[in-house]
């Protein structure tokens, strides 16, 4: 089944402890992203990646890091959380080709930083 | 700046019709899509529009009109399972980076 695994999908972590969020695509899709979403704010993109050994900074990148290593796996990771990085996240991937390219999503992972 | 205004919160009863808006300031346009996502789950993709005019697909159309910057999502003879937050996005060049609106919440009452 095509599909965008994500894990953990729930987390409790305290401030400081570092963690990170593995993302991986069975689609051989080129671009994948990392997204938040928190209430009435919709998705904010944090970094994204057009191939491997390519990323980008999205819109709130600040206190996060990727890497692009290999086609299939886009790890988010925290070096050190802190509260207002609670939220609910999702890792997405889509093909690069012309027209519409339909992101495909990853379950979520909902992270709690105390 | 880039902007997308959809409203926070509709109802509408089951078997009836919703029209739900998404309005977009972008400093291009290259298609707008709208997603469906129910409460703690993934967005799913519904429908993308890059010409003007409607696109039909079941239950579900989308309207676009590039000159006025406006789309909508029409949703004909609606079930409870259609109660969700609907996600207007836009694609402003030629990159795959998505403008997000922050989401419409539909209620569906009996």
């Amino acid at each position: 089944e095509a599909q965008v695994t994500q894990n953990p999908r729930y987390l409790i972590t305290v401030t400081g402890k570092k963690l990170t969020v593995t993302c991986s695509q069975n689609m051989n899709h080129e671009y994948m992203s990392w997204y938040r979403q928190d209430p009435g704010l919709g998705l904010r993109q944090i970094y994204y990646s057009m191939n491997v050994e390519v990323t980008d900074k999205g819109d709130v990148p600040e206190g996060y890091k990727v890497s692009r290593k290999e086609k299939r796996n886009f790890p988010l990771i925290l070096e050190s959380p802190s509260p207002n990085q609670t939220s609910l996240y999702f890792c997405a991937s889509s093909p690069r080709t012309s027209g519409a390219n339909v992101l495909t999503f990853g379950a979520g992972s909902r992270l709690t930083v105390l | 700046g880039q902007n997308i205004d959809q409203p926070t919160e509709m109802t509408a009863t089951e078997g009836a019709i919703v029209q739900i808006n998404c309005t977009y300031q972008t400093s291009g346009f290259n298609g707008l899509f709208w997603y469906q996502q129910h409460a703690g789950e993934a967005p799913t993709f519904l429908s993308y529009n890059v010409l003007d005019g409607l696109e039909e697909k079941g239950r579900f159309s989308s309207f676009l009109s590039r000159s006025k910057g406006y789309s909508y999502l029409l949703l004909k003879e609606l079930q409870m399972k259609d109660s969700a937050s609907y996600l207007c996005a836009v694609r402003a060049d030629s990159n795959y980076q998505l403008i997000w609106g922050a989401g419409t919440k539909l209620i569906i009452k009996p």
